[in-house]
């Protein structure tokens, strides 16, 4: 059964500071890993996609990825109040959709 | 560019009831389409997927169905409601291999 790992946390960042995010994933045929934010009672919205080992910056955030470990990763630099939220780790690439994580809460503190 | 909608936005249903939630994409063809449920305290669940019309996978056996009349319309029914239907439904698409993006969403509650 595919499997996707994060700690729930809460995780408790100052703000200005680096929030640090993790997952590990169990199918090693996934080819494509993704970070959603989720907002409490909405939807979740992509962050960052990743298909390849390394690294993958966008901004204030960081997406690493390493294979050999089964294991997903998301820096958010310079953490602001606004990145207080679900972070939903997901892998997949097939045409059944993505396996979710149950999500780590983010909380920034002012 | 591509949007996808679905409605209702919230429901409060008693038990036994039927459900019919809709979702409907534009700007794409042949998508694949997904129904999630995401239950309080647990993560997302991936209910169905569908590759055409026509053409639905379950993933866990349930209370629920779902049908593909359209390209890019998707519906997740019930005949009869349990409590434990209750939960935040989610409509997703994507191209094969690429991002899947959510709809807002639909809010179940079953009493």
């Amino acid at each position: 059964q595919k499997e996707v790992e994060q700690n729930s946390g809460p995780l408790s960042v100052p703000e200005g500071a680096i929030a640090s995010l993790n997952c590990t994933y169990s199918d090693r045929v996934s080819q494509s890993f993704f970070w959603y934010r989720q907002y409490s009672g909405k939807s979740p919205e992509l962050i960052m996609s990743i298909y390849s080992n390394g690294d993958k910056e966008d901004g204030r955030f960081t997406a690493q990825l390493n294979k050999a470990s089964q294991y997903v990763s998301l820096l958010i630099r310079d953490s602001q109040p606004s990145d207080s939220a679900t972070y939903l780790c997901a892998a997949g690439g097939g045409a059944d959709g993505l396996t979710f994580g149950k999500g780590t809460h983010l909380i920034i503190q002012p | 560019s591509q949007t996808i909608h679905q409605w209702p936005a919230t429901l409060v249903q008693p038990v036994g009831s039927p459900l019919s939630l809709e979702c409907t994409v534009e700007g794409t063809s042949n998508p694949n389409l997904y129904w999630y449920r995401q239950a309080a305290g647990r993560g997302l669940q991936l209910l169905f997927y569908s590759v055409g019309i026509g053409q639905i996978s379950s993933e866990v056996p349930q209370n629920l169905s779902a049908s593909r009349p359209q390209d890019r319309q998707f519906i997740l029914s019930s005949k009869k409601l349990l409590l434990s239907d209750s939960g935040f439904y989610l409509c997703a698409w994507n191209i094969p291999g690429n991002t899947i993006y959510f709809g807002e969403g639909s809010w179940l509650t079953v009493v």
